[in-house]
């Protein structure tokens, strides 16, 4: 059981294209989500916690109208990359917590992101 | 602000023998979460281990364990009989309990070899 999936897993863009990246538990339901940014061999960075039904909480220095995050139901939280340029080309990870146990969360495979 | 240092960016051990990885970190709390996670070639992280800051026993999980020495800060992972699946990337991550959103922060990460 807990697992989270990330659709998609790899995905090319064009620079000032929009995307969006989901984020699904798929065996149980999520109140809280979270979406981490990992440069190349670097270590995992909080970008912003969702709860569901409610606006997301950004980490300092993270764009919220860049990074649009949404956490629509308890098993789905997305994350749309917008205008999307270069220096956004990453590894973007989710997270999702139990009910009631933010401190063992299952982590969703990451989404490579390329911006051209 | 807390801070998680990983002050070996490599590592390497010879299959079955044993290895230590360090972890230190930097909190004014009482109360809080360590953990481990593991990060192979497929970049799903995966928690290894957890320990909880009010117990003083070591975690322990089968060839995992841990080394935690709450006054010096430390937060030490032994990696018992090592096999080749071990080979990864290890980050050792805090989590602030109570009355935040269970965010983590993580080290930089300790890249784990291991030899046939």
């Amino acid at each position: 059981g807990a697992v989270v999936s990330q659709h998609p897993s790899w995905v090319i863009c064009k620079s000032g294209t929009s995307v969006k990246i989901e984020c699904r538990s798929l065996d149980f339901q999520a109140t809280t989500m979270f979406w981490y940014r990992q440069f190349p061999k670097q270590s995992l960075m909080l970008m912003a916690t969702s709860n569901e039904g409610s606006k997301a909480t950004y980490e300092q220095g993270v764009e919220k109208d860049k990074f649009l995050i949404n956490h629509a139901s308890l098993t789905l939280s997305t994350l749309t990359v917008t205008s999307a340029h270069p220096e956004d080309s990453s590894f973007y990870i989710c997270s999702a917590s139990r009910t009631g146990d933010f401190y063992e969360q299952y982590f969703g495979p990451g989404t490579r992101l390329t911006v051209t | 602000a807390q801070t998680v240092t990983q002050s070996q960016p490599e590592m390497s051990v010879q299959e079955a023998e044993t290895v230590t990885l360090s972890c230190t970190y930097d909190t004014s709390e009482s109360d809080y979460y360590l953990f481990w996670y593991k990060q192979p070639p497929s970049r799903q992280m995966i928690l290894v281990i957890r320990q909880e800051a009010y117990k003083q026993q070591n975690a322990t999980e089968n060839r995992f364990s841990v080394n935690f020495q709450k006054a010096a800060k430390s937060f030490s992972l032994k990696i018992s009989d090592s096999q080749l699946g071990d080979a990864a990337m290890y980050f050792c991550a805090y989590g602030a309990y109570g009355g935040s959103q269970g965010n983590l922060i993580f080290g930089k990460g300790t890249k784990l070899s291991v030899k046939p």
